[in-house]
């Protein structure tokens, strides 16, 4: 069973940074990008980042482009996304997401974990 | 900038036909890929490259893809299928992949 448990939300202040790791389970890991969308309250999906199966290609959407930055570590099955000069509007719920197979961009977010809860507040 | 354009809520009394559309300038020459979110889970993808359906997924949930609109079709509404609703597509000119606003489905 493809699983992914996210970990690392929390209460941060504006200006500040965290580090979201993902561990992922059930499928090899180091064959499929991986992608993190995230949630604000009230608000709809929004696309933040992905990664390729290597790790050497990665997209970021312009919202978060110089403050976040995505990685991972094929050996232990875990994504990060580290996040940094965090804003208000950055307080959402993050996704990590298995990309399905398939060139670019075009392929489908196949697989989701539980998300989670990064606040950012005085 | 690619935008999708979704209405943001739509109803249906159980066993009627629940149609939610997602609007996009050109949307037929894209692949789209549809979401369904509950609050407190995870997303789930329902429909893939416009009408592909994951193991797991009812046919009642179908979709399809032409000129500026795609839509999300489900038949036989349950109680189960209250959610929200979100299109996707990857803008090849900015290689970003892009999310409609969401649609909330209301069971009556």
């Amino acid at each position: 069973e493809v699983q992914m448990s996210e970990s690392g939300g929390g209460l941060v202040q504006p200006g500040g940074s965290l580090r979201l790791s993902c561990e992922a389970s059930g499928f090899t890991f180091s064959s499929y990008a991986m992608t993190w969308v995230r949630r604000s309250p009230g608000r709809g999906l929004e696309w933040v980042s992905t990664i390729s199966s290597n790790g050497g290609i990665t997209n970021y959407a312009d919202s978060v482009k110089g403050r976040f930055s995505v990685s991972r570590d094929n050996s232990k099955n875990t994504l990060y996304l580290q996040m940094g000069s965090l804003r208000a509007e950055d307080t959402a719920v993050y996704y990590c997401v298995k990309d399905k197979v398939g060139q670019q961009l075009v392929r489908p977010l196949e697989y989701w974990g539980q998300g989670t809860l990064v606040t950012v507040s005085a | 900038s690619y935008v999708l354009t979704q209405p943001p809520s739509v109803s249906a009394a159980p066993g009627e036909t629940a149609r939610i559309s997602c609007g996009g300038s050109d949307i037929g020459s894209k692949s789209v890929h549809w979401y369904q979110h509950k609050p407190g889970q995870a997303p789930i993808l329902v429909v893939y490259y416009d009408n592909d359906r994951p193991s797991g997924i009812p046919e009642r949930i179908s979709g399809s893809n032409s000129g500026d609109t795609a839509t999300l079709t489900i038949t036989g509404v349950e109680a189960g299928d209250e959610a929200d609703y979100f299109c996707q597509v990857w803008d090849r000119n900015t290689d970003y992949r892009i999310f409609g606003g969401g649609t909330k489905l209301t069971v009556l």
